[in-house]
């Protein structure tokens, strides 16, 4: 049973680019978060997904950031216009119901230039 | 609470001594409980858990102590090896009988000594 997979590990775009950062749940797990974490820093919470639908987008930007969980497929954390205040390292983690513990990939480090 | 932007403390601790990990929770009503380990580059990892009707949880080499009162949890690592140099973060989930979202504590980055 493989992990939580995000790709790409590694995600370099100027300013002003798109950046798209995939996260593919473990098997069996229809609950996703995505954190951010700067330098020597926690990780803050953007969002919590579950399949097609957004449960909590409290922690996210109202602007140029969203996120999906479609019935098929990768959850996709979308960024529009990226400054350099976005970059990150992006962290996905995955739960079976929400109520257990959160299982996390290696996180899509983002380098905005 | 979450962390917000504040550096991380460390605690330095001698190889094959105990190591106690401290943390301070916010919402009373968290009766989920998790401690992470991050090492440099990599996604946090699961260690142990604990819910709010226990007080107390043992893994392999390591106690979670939960303390509601002054809703405070502590790691207590036995006889700290090399490898466990990490940052260790505690979190809460603040759902009982729906889910929610993990909120996590500001990290502490253990430093083992020689």
């Amino acid at each position: 049973n493989a992990g939580v997979m995000q790709n790409p590990r590694h995600l370099v775009r100027r300013r002003g680019q798109e950046a798209r950062l995939r996260c593919s749940p473990m098997k069996g797990h229809s609950h996703v978060y995505w954190y951010r974490q700067l330098p020597e820093e926690g990780l803050k919470f953007m969002v919590y997904l579950q399949k097609e639908n957004i449960i909590d987008e409290s922690g996210m930007p109202k602007e140029r950031f969203s996120a999906e969980f479609p019935k098929e497929g990768p959850s996709i954390l979308r960024i529009q216009q990226v400054v350099r205040g976005d970059s990150a390292a992006y962290f996905c983690a995955s739960s079976p119901n929400g109520q257990l513990e959160a299982f996390f990939g290696q996180g899509t480090r983002l380098t905005v230039v | 609470g979450e962390s917000v932007g504040l550096h991380l403390p460390t605690l330095s601790v001698q190889e094959g001594d105990n190591s106690i990990i401290n943390c301070a929770y916010s919402n009373s009503a968290s009766d989920y409980f998790i401690w992470y380990k991050q090492e440099s580059g990599k996604g946090p990892q699961f260690i142990i858990d604990i819910r709010s009707n226990m007080d107390k949880r043992q893994g392999q080499r390591v106690t979670v102590l939960l303390n509601k009162t002054v809703k405070h949890l502590s790691l207590q690592i036995a006889a700290t090896q090399p490898g466990d140099s990490a940052v260790y973060f505690c979190a809460e989930n603040p759902g009982t009988s729906s889910a929610s979202k993990i909120i996590f504590g500001s990290g502490t980055r253990l430093s083992i000594r020689p």
